[in-house]
């Protein structure tokens, strides 16, 4: 098993495009995170899926967010009519149920908006 | 809501020597557990130990051990014999243990190592 993989990495964009993140979790792990990190701050968490379930939805930073896990595997996190105020680093983590259980993320898709 | 304060946004330690990182937390809760992450330099957050809350005992992993003081809603993290590779932000988290809640983390530790 390599970890959770995320693609693109980097992925710098113009105001008012839409971009796509791609998160392939562990294989054995039902749930899987969405956070985004800023320069100087800790993760903020977005949505989780619980197979393909999304178990939480509210913390979406605005409708311009969506994120989709078809069939209980990898992941997707769209962004509609990016702004500025988008670029961050997005981070994708996975686990294999909640409590004391480890997540394990990825290396992260950094946006930038210009 | 729970939040997770770390009022240290930088640290530094000489090589060898002990440094500890502090974290304090919010909540109503009696159950649940904490989490200390790693976020080296242009690199992927790692565990670096945990604790559930229902244990007293302070959770140890090698050279990483944390003061967990439950009343106070105190977890620190000590790190002996401090390493170059010990260079990265760390990251205080909470959960708690009912519910589907999410990992909350703090706004993080940026340590140095120095030679």
């Amino acid at each position: 098993d390599t970890g959770v993989s995320q693609d693109p990495r980097h992925k710098i964009t113009k105001r008012g495009q839409n971009v796509t993140f791609r998160c392939d979790p562990i294989s054995e792990h039902n749930r899987l995170y969405w956070y985004r990190q800023t320069l100087g701050q800790g993760p903020e968490f977005l949505t989780y899926f619980q197979n393909e379930a999304q178990l939480e939805k509210s913390r979406l930073l605005s409708d311009r967010f969506s994120a989709e896990r078809p069939k209980g595997s990898f992941s997707t996190l769209e962004i509609q009519r990016t702004e500025q105020g988008d670029s961050a680093m997005y981070l994708c983590a996975s686990s294999f149920g909640s409590g004391a259980n480890v997540l394990t993320f990825g290396a992260g898709s950094r946006l930038t908006v210009l | 809501a729970q939040t997770v304060t770390q009022s240290q946004p930088e640290m530094s330690v000489q090589e060898a020597e002990t440094v500890t990182l502090s974290c304090t937390y919010d909540t109503s809760e009696s159950d649940y557990y904490l989490f200390w992450y790693k976020q080296p330099p242009s690199r992927q957050m790692i565990l670096v130990i945990r604790q559930e809350a229902y244990k007293q005992q302070n959770a140890t992993e090698n050279r990483f051990s944390v003061n967990f003081q439950k009343a106070a809603k105190s977890f620190s993290l000590k790190i002996s014999d401090s390493q170059l590779g010990d260079a990265a932000m760390y990251f205080c988290a909470y959960r708690r243990a009912s519910g589907n809640t999410p990992l909350v983390f703090g706004k993080g530790t940026r340590l140095s190592v120095i030679a």
